[in-house]
Parts: structure tokens; sequence; C-alpha cells
């Protein structure tokens, strides 16, 4: 079946845009995970949305960083006023639950370039 | 907190050679513990798990035990095919959330 998928693969945006990553979980996956990829820094965990609980945000590196889950399902990631140091490949990933039983599946990210 | 410590690589072998990428972790409670793959090009793929004191998780011939006394969560396989080649996460999952280790590069030579 169809995994998860995320949009754009690729993005270059120059220094102090806005942009917005996006994220299709698989369906009926009620855990939604994004996480940060960087050289040097391995994965960094951002944020967490759990059904219709308040979403574990503390991940987040700074106020710039924000994301949405609509309607339990797609998700968008926001960076505002992007900075050189946002350059990295951002991961999104989807579970059937929340608890430890229930594997992540991750998409194949979107690779930021901020110039 | 949580923290995953794993070898640092890139890992060079021949094929055919023994694999070991050491894992240790420093965690509250009792983790479940991942490795992950990630192949060139490809998204992150669970390898295997584990999810007690004990348990061996194992998967197209990478084996990994769970070892609370020595909290570790070594990466073997017997024989390693140039197939092989990717970058390798350990990570633990104390209730929801991975934390995961900085990677390991594997390279395998025919």
């Amino acid at each position: 079946g169809a995994g998860v998928s995320q949009s754009p693969s690729n993005k270059v945006t120059e220094k102090g845009k806005d942009v917005e990553l996006r994220c299709d979980p698989i369906s009926g996956h009620t855990a939604l995970y994004w996480y940060r990829q960087s050289l040097g820094q391995g994965l960094e965990f951002l944020i967490y949305f759990q059904g219709n609980s308040a979403p574990d945000k503390s991940g987040l590196p700074s106020d710039r960083f924000s994301a949405e889950r609509t309607g339990g399902s797609v998700s968008t990631l926001t960076i505002q006023r992007t900075q050189q140091e946002d350059s990295a490949v951002y991961l999104c990933a989807s579970s059937l639950r929340g608890d430890y039983n229930s594997p992540l599946h991750f998409g194949n990210g979107t690779r930021l370039t901020v110039t | 907190g949580n923290s995953v410590t794993q070898m640092e690589g890139p890992v060079t072998l021949s094929e055919e050679a023994f694999l070991t990428i050491n894992c240790t972790y420093t965690a509250t409670g009792y983790p479940s513990l991942f490795w992950y793959v990630q192949y060139p090009g490809e998204g992150l793929q669970l390898l295997l798990k584990a999810t007690k004191a004990d348990d061996k998780g194992s998967n197209k011939g990478f084996e990994a035990t769970y070892r609370k006394e020595t909290t570790s969560f070594h990466l073997e396989k017997g024989s390693v095919q140039v197939s092989d080649s990717a970058v390798y996460f350990c990570a633990l999952r104390p209730y929801s959330t991975l934390t995961f280790g900085k990677g390991t590069m594997l390279l395998v030579s025919p």
C-alpha cells in the first residue's frame, strides 16, 4: 500500500523566506512525527501529533518553526524567516498508534537548502 | 534524559566479513530499542527491534540483543554483503517518540 508521502522532495529557498513542507501519512495512522536530519547532528525530533491530543512540540528549535495537522491526516511544517542553519532533510513518519509497539514508517524526506 | 550513543563511522568491510556496530543508551524506565537502516537515496526503514531485556531482534541476517545490564543493543551480522552498505541508526523509544543515535555508515566492498 501507499507509504508516507512528503512534498516537495527538494526545496531551495533564500534566507529570510518562509517555507511549507507537507506530509501525507499512511491512511489510518493516528500518530505523526517530524524529524530533522542534518550532517553531524543525526536525527532530531521536532514535533509529534497523536489523534486529537495537544501536540508534543518539545523538539522545535525556535519559534520560527510550527506545524499543523488538519483533520487528523495531512501535516504541514512551516519554517518562517529561514536561516542557513535550517538547511537539512526534514523527515515525516507515521504510526498506527502512538505506543512503543507501533513502528514508525518514514517518508523519503524533503531536502531543504537555504541560500 | 534519553540518549543513544553509537560508534562513529564509516565502518569499512570486505564482503563476507563479520559486522558489529556498537550502540549504548541512557534512558529512564524500560524503553524499546530499534535499529533503522537508510540505504542510499532511500528513506529510513525499520530493521529490527526488541521490546524488553534479553529479547533478540533479527531480520535479514542482522541480530541485536537488548542488554539491560550493559545498556547496550549492538548490531551484528555474520557475513555482510555489498548490498548492506547503508547508514544504520540505533534508537530507543520509552513512550511515543524515538530518540536516535547519530548513525553509522557501513561500506562493504566486493
